[in-house]
């Protein structure tokens, strides 16, 4: 089954303690992305990877790392998590081109 | 700088209602339009995929339409159901490269049965 895959789902950590929220897609696509997902001020791109090896900002990265060392895996890093980060992360991705966009179930992330 | 915006809110209808839910966005530029449902605490689910070159696009009981030059979009639900009760999202994607997706805030369907 065509899917991509996060995890943890659900997180409950504090303030500064790194972590590392991971995503894997069986799709073979090159583009992938990390979205947020707050009330209010709806999804916002965090950052995203157009093929192995290369990423960019995206509207709010600030506070996160990524990384693109395998086509199918991109991981979201939060070296020192705070409070503001909070939040409903969502892992997506496509084939470079035209393709439809394909998300992830999502990875609730409380930040006390 | 583009905006998305989904109209109504929310929305409520008895089952069997066939039903629109409209999508606007302010530059016409775009390379293509999508069409997401979203569970409560769940993902993202893609309904339908729209490029820049189409004018609708159909898969079973929904029927999205896209109008370049007007900026607007529509999500037909034929005959709709209790289980078709979720948030629609609306979402553009202003060029080929990588930017994000420009998401609506979304409508969200009830039905009762």
């Amino acid at each position: 089954e065509a899917q991509v895959t996060q995890n943890p789902r659900y997180l409950i950590t504090v303030t500064g303690k790194k972590l590392t929220v991971t995503c894997s897609q069986n799709m073979n696509h090159e583009y992938m992305s990390w979205y947020r997902q707050d009330p209010g001020l709806g999804l916002r791109q965090i950052y995203y990877s157009m093929n192995v090896e290369v990423t960019d900002k995206g509207d709010v990265p600030e506070g996160y790392k990524v990384s693109r060392k395998e086509k199918r895996n991109f991981p979201l890093i939060l070296e020192s998590p705070s409070p503001n980060q909070t939040s409903l992360y969502f892992c997506a991705s496509r084939r470079v081109g035209a393709g439809e966009l394909f998300f992830g179930e999502g990875s609730r992330l409380t930040v006390l | 700088k583009q905006e998305v915006t989904q109209i109504p809110a929310a929305l409520s209808v008895p089952e069997g209602e066939n039903l629109v839910l409209n999508c606007s966005f302010t530059d016409s530029a775009i390379y293509n339009l999508q069409w997401f449902r979203q569970d409560p605490g769940k993902g993202l689910t893609s309904l339908l995929l729209i490029q820049s070159s189409q004018r609708e696009q159909t898969s079973g009981r929904l029927n999205a339409s896209l109008d370049k030059s007007s900026g607007r979009s529509t999500l037909y639900i034929a005959a709709s159901q209790p289980g078709d009760s979720a948030t629609y999202l609306c979402a553009v994607r202003p060029n080929q490269a990588g930017t994000a997706l420009i998401f609506g805030k979304g409508t969200t369907l009830s039905v009762s049965s």
